[in-house]
């Protein structure tokens, strides 16, 4: 089945800078390929997702690069804020004929003012 | 107000014991899924359901059941097998299988005493 690895587990910067998040998955079939955001003590939130059909996708200071061929995946935040704060995870299809999201174990992401 | 709810949100349960967690939608999903997180772990997949009754096992699924009587209901039993219970237990739905974005209940904490 689908295997995600997420690194780093643990991220500090200081505000304004770039933060980037890496994923790998072991299946070449998955074609989707979303971050989801948790809060403390929130539920997790999809920010961002990519489909394998293109290989970057912006949204305002958010952006997820995908290269197939090496089956890995990041996230890019620019202008950190303290209110990015929070974990993220990453997750690849999996399952049943890829019909569940299997997620990485997330990276927890501080960012200092 | 449409959504997903979770109850209980705090359960605390003597070993030995079965206990249940509901899992509630108004958004007219055909699919919910169940994850355990716990620190350092991510998001594991516990159970999965694409259409009412039918389900199939996630990575962690021994010691759980679930049903799936009700497109709107995927409730949870946590039973005596189960090695580890104490966690927080995610609930999600998702309008497209595996392709669209999955929307979190609150979370249920359970603590096994």
């Amino acid at each position: 089945g689908e295997n995600v690895e997420q690194h780093p587990s643990t991220l500090s910067v200081q505000e304004g800078d770039s933060a980037v998040i890496k994923c790998t998955y072991s299946d070449s079939a998955s074609n989707y390929f979303p971050w989801y955001k948790q809060e403390l003590g929130k539920r997790p939130q999809l920010i961002i997702d990519i489909r394998s059909n293109v290989g970057e996708k912006k949204d305002q200071r958010i952006a997820v690069t995908l290269n197939k061929t090496a089956k890995h995946f990041s996230l890019h935040i620019t202008e950190t804020q303290p209110e990015d704060s929070a974990v993220y995870f990453c997750a690849a299809p999996g399952g049943q004929a890829g019909t569940a999201l299997i997620f990485g174990k997330g990276t927890t992401l501080s960012v200092s003012s | 107000d449409g959504g997903i709810t979770q109850s209980p949100k705090y359960l605390f349960r003597k070993e030995g014991q079965n206990v249940t967690l509901s899992c509630e939608q108004n958004l007219n999903h055909d699919a919910m899924y169940w994850y355990r997180q716990d620190p350092g772990q991510g998001l594991r997949l516990i159970y999965y359901s694409q259409i009412v009754n039918d389900f199939q096992k996630g990575d962690i699924a021994e010691g759980y059941s679930v049903s799936r009587e009700k497109k709107e209901s995927f409730p949870l039993t946590v039973t005596s097998a189960q090695k580890n219970p104490t966690a927080f237990y995610l609930c999600a739905s998702c309008g497209t299988a595996n392709t669209g974005e999955l929307f979190f209940g609150e979370g249920s904490r359970l603590t096994v005493l």
